[in-house]
């Protein structure tokens, strides 16, 4: 059963506007989450991340929004630009109590911003 | 460069090959990792090191057998696989072991494996 859901597999923007993506987790255990952009032949790379003491994180064009209660978070992108086209994955790790589990990562959305 | 250099890019091998995936990191750091991505699944972890002592093996099959001779060099030995185990492997690393704040992986390009 999949722990991090991203239940858009594609979304398309017009430039200048703002890109939303949405992501769902199911592990209560979850405290730090990220998100990753990632473009084609190339490896996935860091874009910006939360933890769970906070409910917004914001770097530049780019703002996380998590909410605890509903087990969700999002990534806004504004102004959109045609660069920001690319696939991009969440991801989350918690704070298992030992071991090195990694980051669990969703199935991605691929992000098409429109001229 | 992005620190984390995987060759190599496309690998073609049939069910009856050996073959072994490289990769090497550039920044220092304790930790390194093998993800799988096949298509239309999420990134799938398949083996931790830190400080070149597996600490992670995410019931991968025994066909897949990774070698961490330092901590800048890691390897994914291949031999007798599937056509279904054809997908995107990457390597990353990280400054230490991940175990949640603050920690961030980088990734390599990864090596699009394609099993006949």
């Amino acid at each position: 059963d999949q722990q991090v859901k991203q239940n858009s597999p594609s979304l398309s923007v017009q430039e200048g506007r703002i890109s939303i993506l949405n992501c769902d987790y199911t592990n209560s255990m979850f405290d730090y989450f990220l998100w990753y952009k990632k473009y084609p032949a190339e490896g996935p790379t860091f874009l910006i991340s939360i933890s769970s003491i906070k409910d917004k994180n914001e770097d530049g064009r780019f703002t996380v929004f998590l909410n605890k209660s509903a087990k969700h978070l999002s990534l806004h992108i504004v102004p959109s630009q045609p660069g920001d086209s690319a696939v991009y994955f969440c991801a989350a790790s918690g704070q298992s109590g030992g071991g090195a589990d990694g980051l669990t990562f969703g199935k991605g959305t691929h992000l098409i911003i429109q001229p | 460069e992005t620190g984390v250099t995987q060759t190599p890019r496309h690998l073609v091998m049939g069910m009856t090959n050996k073959k072994s995936l490289k990769c090497e990191q550039h920044l220092g750091h304790n930790a390194m990792y093998w993800y799988k991505q096949s298509a239309k699944k999420p990134l799938e972890l398949m083996f931790v090191y830190n400080f070149k002592e597996q600490t992670e093996n995410n019931s991968v099959p025994s066909r897949f057998s990774p070698e961490c001779p330092n901590s800048s060099h890691l390897f994914l030995h291949l031999h007798t696989l599937q056509p279904e185990d054809s997908a995107l492997y990457l390597c990353a690393s990280s400054q230490a072991v991940f175990q949640g704040t603050n920690e961030k992986l980088f990734f390599g390009s990864g090596t699009q494996l394609s099993v006949l």
